[in-house]
C-alpha cells in the first residue's frame, strides 16, 4: 500500500469560487480525519469519519465547508465561496480502529490552497 | 479543553549536539502523547508515541518520556545530524471518542554541519 494520497497537491483559486479536495486513505483504515494547517502553526482538527459516518465536526468548519465519505472509502472536502482566510494546507489522515484499540494516524502530503 | 504548548523555535544546533525540545500539555483524563516530524517538502510522520504515564517512546535515536506529574513529554536526542533538520510537532489525543490529534505550534530545527 502506498499510504494516504491527496489530490490536488496545490490549488490556486479566486475568492468566491468553490473548490473540492480528495483524500484516499490506506485501504483497510476505517477512520479518516481532515485537519487544516496555516503557516507557522500546528494542524487543527476539522472533522472525522468512522466508515461513512461523519461523527464530529470542529467549530472551525463553517457552513461553507462540507465533507463526505461515500461508502467509507475516499473522502472529499468542499469549500464553497472561498475566502482569503481559507488559504492553508489541508491535511488528511487515516487510522484503524478495531477491538477497542486505535492505531496511529497516517497523514497524506496535503493540499495547499491559495485563495487570491 | 485539551492543549499542547511547545518550546518556541527556531532552534539551530551544530551536528552532534544534544537536543531537547520542550512540550507540556493540558488534558482531561489520560491522553496519548506523540511527536510528529515534518521534513521539508514531505507530509507529517509519526516519530514516536507514549500511551500511558512513565512510558518512554523512542525511534531513530529520539526519546520522550510521558511525565504525568509535570504534564510533559520533552523530546531528546543525544547527537543530532544534519538530516534531523525538520519541523517537530508535539501532539496529544484522548483515549476515547474521535481521538483527534491536538498539536502544538511546531518547532523548526536546523542542524548545521
Amino acid at each position: 500500500d502506498t499510504g494516504v494520497s491527496q489530490d490536488p497537491r496545490h490549488k490556486i483559486t479566486k475568492r468566491g469560487q468553490n473548490v473540492t479536495f480528495r483524500c484516499d486513505p490506506i485501504s483497510e483504515h476505517n477512520r479518516l480525519y481532515w485537519y487544516r494547517q496555516t503557516l507557522g502553526q500546528g494542524p487543527e482538527f476539522l472533522t472525522y469519519f468512522q466508515n461513512e459516518a461523519q461523527l464530529e465536526k470542529s467549530r472551525l468548519l463553517s457552513d461553507r465547508f462540507s465533507a463526505e465519505r461515500p461508502k467509507g472509502s475516499f473522502s472529499t472536502l468542499e469549500i464553497q465561496r472561498t475566502e482569503q482566510g481559507d488559504s492553508a494546507m489541508y491535511l488528511c489522515a487515516s487510522s484503524l480502529r478495531t477491538g477497542g484499540s486505535t492505531y496511529e494516524q497516517y497523514f497524506g502530503p496535503g493540499t495547499r490552497l491559495t485563495v487570491t | 479543553g485539551n492543549s499542547v504548548t511547545q518550546m518556541e523555535g527556531p532552534v539551530t544546533l551544530s551536528e552532534e549536539a544534544f537536543l531537547t525540545i520542550n512540550c507540556t500539555y493540558t488534558a482531561t483524563g489520560y491522553p496519548s502523547l506523540f511527536w510528529y516530524v515534518q521534513y521539508p517538502g514531505e507530509g507529517l510522520q509519526l516519530l514516536l508515541k507514549a500511551t500511558k504515564a512513565d512510558d518512554k517512546g523512542s525511534n531513530k535515536g529520539f526519546e520522550a518520556t510521558y511525565r504525568k506529574e509535570t504534564t510533559s513529554f520533552h523530546l531528546e536526542k543525544g547527537s543530532v545530524q544534519v538530516s534531523d533538520s525538520a519541523v517537530y510537532f508535539c501532539a496529544l489525543s484522548s483515549w476515547q471518542g474521535a481521538q483527534k490529534l491536538v498539536f502544538g505550534q511546531g518547532t523548526r530545527l536546523t542542524i548545521n554541519p
